[in-house]
């Protein structure tokens, strides 16, 4: 069946060093939408960034990823953490395939910025 | 903006126990959705809906039961509570299915002692 895995469990780095979040997938469908959400801490998980075209960047809040069905990856990247970008974060996928049953989510990353 | 309301916030109770969570999405939305977030399991669906009175099995139903009453409200229902369900308990709505935003609510820390 489909499947996402995010391989850091725990991600800590320095203020102002950019990050890297990993995100792979696995589908048959050759059409996903692949998805970032973001969990703030005492706060309801939320969208990030979202997208289903192949090799397109997209962007939002300074995070930025790009979708490549070549490689079922989907990985999150920031040029210069901040300390506010202390979070939660899921890649999530959703195949058309699977009707309302919505997506599916990877474990998890958590990422903890210090100064 | 969207709405997703959950009730209650925490919950400590007993194994063996009886707890119903609640939740309320004014979107308009036809699809809602229960997950539970646990520590390197990341968020896993328990049970959602299409609609008032649908009701589908999603991958951890074990031990719940789920009701839609309305387009507005889902429950989630624990009707004999295991510390193995102590957990954050998620509630979404969704416009639709693929490539729609999942809308969540605020959470309900659930605790079986």
């Amino acid at each position: 069946g489909d499947s996402v895995t995010q391989t850091e469990g725990l991600v800590t780095l320095t203020e102002g060093l950019p990050v890297m979040l990993n995100c792979t997938y696995q589908t048959i469908y050759s059409n996903p939408f692949l998805f970032w959400y973001v969990h703030y801490l005492n706060e309801s998980p939320r969208l990030l960034l979202k997208s289903s075209t192949d090799n397109k960047r997209t962007e939002h809040q300074g995070f930025h990823a790009t979708l490549h069905k070549s490689s079922s990856s989907f990985h999150l990247q920031k040029s210069s953490a901040q300390l506010s970008d202390s979070a939660l974060y899921y890649c999530a996928l959703s195949d058309p395939h699977q009707g309302g049953r919505a997506l599916i989510f990877g474990t998890g990353t958590t990422v903890s910025v210090s100064p | 903006e969207a709405a997703v309301t959950q009730s209650p916030r925490n919950k400590v109770t007993v194994t063996g126990g009886n707890v119903t969570l609640s939740c309320r999405q004014t979107n308009s939305h036809n699809y809602m959705y229960w997950y539970r977030q646990d520590t390197g399991h990341g968020l896993r669906l328990i049970h959602y809906s299409y609609g008032a009175g649908n009701l589908q099995i999603g991958d951890v139903p074990d031990g719940y039961k789920a009701t839609r009453t309305t387009q507005e409200d889902f429950f989630l229902l624990l009707e004999l509570a295991s510390p193995s369900q102590t957990s954050l308990y998620f509630c979404a709505s969704s416009g639709g299915p693929s490539g729609n935003t999942l809308y969540f609510g605020e959470g309900s820390r659930l605790i079986v002692v």
